[in-house]
């Protein structure tokens, strides 16, 4: 079965740092690109960027561009997305997912990281 | 970049009722179109990629349809299961954006 697990709830104070995990697991982890979205509360979908772990490639999008870092560690099936200071506004749920066989879309979503930040 | 609109942003149908979803690209994207459901408090899930392909084990009452900028997410017949909100994105090149989705509801 192909699964992404990700790490837990954090609560964090502005300014702080994090980096939050996703592993995947039942597949090549390799051969297929993963991503990030990121859900605000009762807001839509925002699609983050993309990182392809044989060789860390990263396809960004403009609005989280110098906002987080997207990462990969191949040798333990991982991927991350990390912040150096985080601000209020970074609330939100955040969902990493495969990026399936067949194209762009994502075929298989990680049960999501909430993460607080707040005073 | 390509923008991404719904409509509509909402929609409340009766059981067994027909829906329309209709998604629209600022610019061509080809068929590079999927469309996701997230039930509340849920994971979103892959429902149809390359506009109308259906993903393995999605009901067969989803259907899409649509190439270059206009497309359609379609549920033939509506069932209290299917309360949800729909997102379509594109995907033939990055940002991936998604759109601002659909919520749906029983009447």
């Amino acid at each position: 079965e192909v699964l992404l697990v990700q790490s837990g709830a954090e609560v964090k104070k502005p300014g702080e740092s994090l980096k939050i995990s996703c592993k995947g697991s039942g597949y090549s982890f390799t051969n297929n690109w993963i991503g990030w979205v990121r859900q605000m509360p009762g807001k839509g979908l925002e699609w983050m960027g993309i990182i392809y772990p044989s060789d860390s490639k990263i396809r960004d999008s403009p609005s989280f561009e110098g906002q987080v870092t997207i990462s990969v560690d191949k040798s333990i099936t991982t991927a991350y997305l990390q912040w150096s200071s985080l601000k209020a506004s970074d609330t939100a749920m955040y969902y990493c997912a495969r990026i399936g066989d067949l194209g762009g879309s994502f075929d298989v979503w990680g049960q999501g990281t909430m993460v607080t930040v707040s005073s | 970049d390509i923008q991404m609109t719904q409509s509509p942003s909402s929609l409340s149908a009766s059981v067994g009722d027909r829906v329309t979803i209709t998604c629209r690209a600022s610019q061509g994207i080809f068929n590079y179109l999927a469309w996701y459901q997230q039930k509340p408090g849920k994971v979103p899930k892959l429902l149809i990629y390359a506009a109308s392909t259906l993903q393995s084990g999605v009901p067969s009452r989803f259907s899409g349809s649509g190439s270059g900028t206009d497309f359609t997410l379609t549920i033939s017949s509506l069932q209290p299961e299917d309360v949800a909100t729909y997102y379509c994105q594109k995907y033939n090149s990055a940002p991936f954006t998604f759109g601002p989705g659909t919520k749906v509801d029983i009447k």
